[in-house]
């Protein structure tokens, strides 16, 4: 394990329903990361959090929306999600914001929305 | 914009033959350049990273990265390679917002 625990690890939802997600890290690290990966495109920024604050969105729907209630942990509500939604999403944490610390993901959650 | 190109969507190798993943990258300035590998079903993992100094960047599992400044790459390579070296590998730099962006990944084949 990495150190970051992501769950569910899968999830199928209707465009009507509310799920959320959830991310955890007991690295000590402070900045926190949600990014969307759909096959054969790069990795989408979608949330940054340092220090339990945002920092970035890129120009996320509003469909998503993140929580951040301490340096620990990450959220992500969804609420009338589109297909096009489907996608394996994933959690990174880093020490600091900066990006020569590189990144520590967990596993993803696999979503897929009917 | 700061980004890398990862031009190949798959990369087919024998096992013990040498492996080459291709990146090029698209900087102002000094880039940091970073490797990550993913198995099935798991997050992506850290290999290896160039910020400075010596252009071959040795990393995790045998790998190594070489930073070819004139040609703005930094392919991945891994001299002998082994069929549990199969999985998606994706190059990354830091952008403008000093996060890190991420090429599209290739998908690395070993065949036995």
């Amino acid at each position: 394990e990495t150190g970051v625990t992501q769950t569910p690890r899968h999830l199928v939802m209707g465009m009507t329903n509310k799920k959320s997600l959830k991310c955890e890290q007991h690295l000590g690290h402070n900045a926190m990361y949600w990014y969307k990966q759909s096959a054969k495109k790069p990795l989408e920024l979608m949330f940054v959090y340092n220090f339990k604050e945002q920092t970035e969105n890129n120009s996320v729907p509003s469909r998503f929306s993140p929580e951040c209630p301490n340096s620990s942990h990450l959220f992500l509500h969804l609420h009338t999600l589109q297909p096009e939604d489907s996608a394996l999403y994933l959690c990174a944490s880093s020490q600091g914001q900066a990006a020569n610390y590189g990144y520590t993901f967990g596993s993803g959650t696999r979503l897929t929305v009917v | 914009a700061q980004s890398v190109a990862q031009p190949e969507d798959q990369v087919n190798v024998a096992e013990g033959n040498p492996l080459t993943v291709k990146c090029t990258y698209s900087v102002s300035g000094n880039p940091y350049l970073f490797w990550y590998v993913q198995y099935p079903n798991r997050g992506l993992q850290f290999l290896l990273k160039y910020i400075t100094g010596d252009n071959l960047v040795k990393g995790s599992y045998g790998f190594e990265a070489e930073f070819n400044k004139s040609q703005t790459s930094f392919h991945l390579k891994k001299p002998s390679a082994l069929v549990s070296d199969s999985a998606l590998y994706f190059c990354a730099v830091r952008d403008g917002n000093n996060r890190l962006a991420f090429g599209k990944g290739n998908q690395v084949v070993v065949i036995p």
